[in-house]
């Protein structure tokens, strides 16, 4: 069946720092692959999406490439900020659902 | 447009009681979604419909679970004889067609039964 594998936390930053978050996927066929994000006290959020191979999905200052060979969708940013602490969610759709993987929380320390 | 609604936020309740929880989706969306969520894990989907057909039901929604979407509108999540593995957060998720463009998530409903 389709599932995602996605780096275990949590990950704590300095602010300004690069950010990694490793997610890989196992499914039939070409799903889309998406990141949302769930801020402190509030609801799941779409960060960014891809909907086919080498598509790049992006929004505030995230970026995720959808990687075929790799069966990988790997969320990074270039300079974090604290506002970014959350928990952020790899997940793919093939069908009607989506399939999540398991969180990473993400903290950044001024 | 306010998004995805789900009421109530929270609901305590002691085993063997029966809940109902409610989802407003994003009102021009034909397709509305329930999630389970439990610590330190990520949702985990029990049902869908598109409009007020129930197309799709997970094998984690038991015969104490039924979910209705009457007039393609509001769906309710009922949960007879509550136990406490049912504590979790519930969550609702509204889309335009498939998922292929991503789902808008409700705030959820964190349930604990006692």
């Amino acid at each position: 069946g389709n599932s995602v594998t996605q780096m275990e936390g949590p990950v704590t930053l300095s602010e300004e720092a690069f950010l990694t978050i490793n997610c890989t996927y196992t499914a039939t066929g070409y799903p889309s692959l998406f990141w949302y994000v769930q801020y402190p006290g509030e609801g799941l959020q779409l960060l960014l999406k891809a909907t086919k191979a080498d598509d790049k999905g992006s929004n505030k200052g995230f970026e995720a490439t959808y990687r075929k060979e790799t069966t990988s969708f790997h969320l990074e940013k270039g300079s974090v900020q604290v506002s970014d602490s959350a928990v952020y969610f790899c997940a793919l759709s093939w069908g009607e659902k989506l399939t999540f993987g398991t969180g990473t929380r993400l903290t950044i320390i001024p | 447009d306010t998004g995805v609604s789900q009421d109530p936020r929270h609901k305590i309740t002691k085993r063997g009681q029966n809940v109902t929880f409610r989802c407003d989706p994003i009102s021009e969306h034909n397709r509305l979604y329930w999630y389970r969520q439990t610590l330190g894990q990520g949702p985990e989907f029990l049902t869908y419909f598109q409009n007020e057909a129930q197309l799709e039901k997970s094998r984690l929604l038991s015969d104490r679970f039924s979910a209705e979407r009457p007039k393609g509108s509001f769906s309710t999540l009922e949960i007879q004889r509550t136990e406490q593995g049912d504590s979790a957060m519930y969550l609702c998720a509204s889309s335009f067609t498939s998922t292929g463009q991503g789902e808008f998530f409700g705030p959820g409903t964190r349930l604990t039964v006692l």
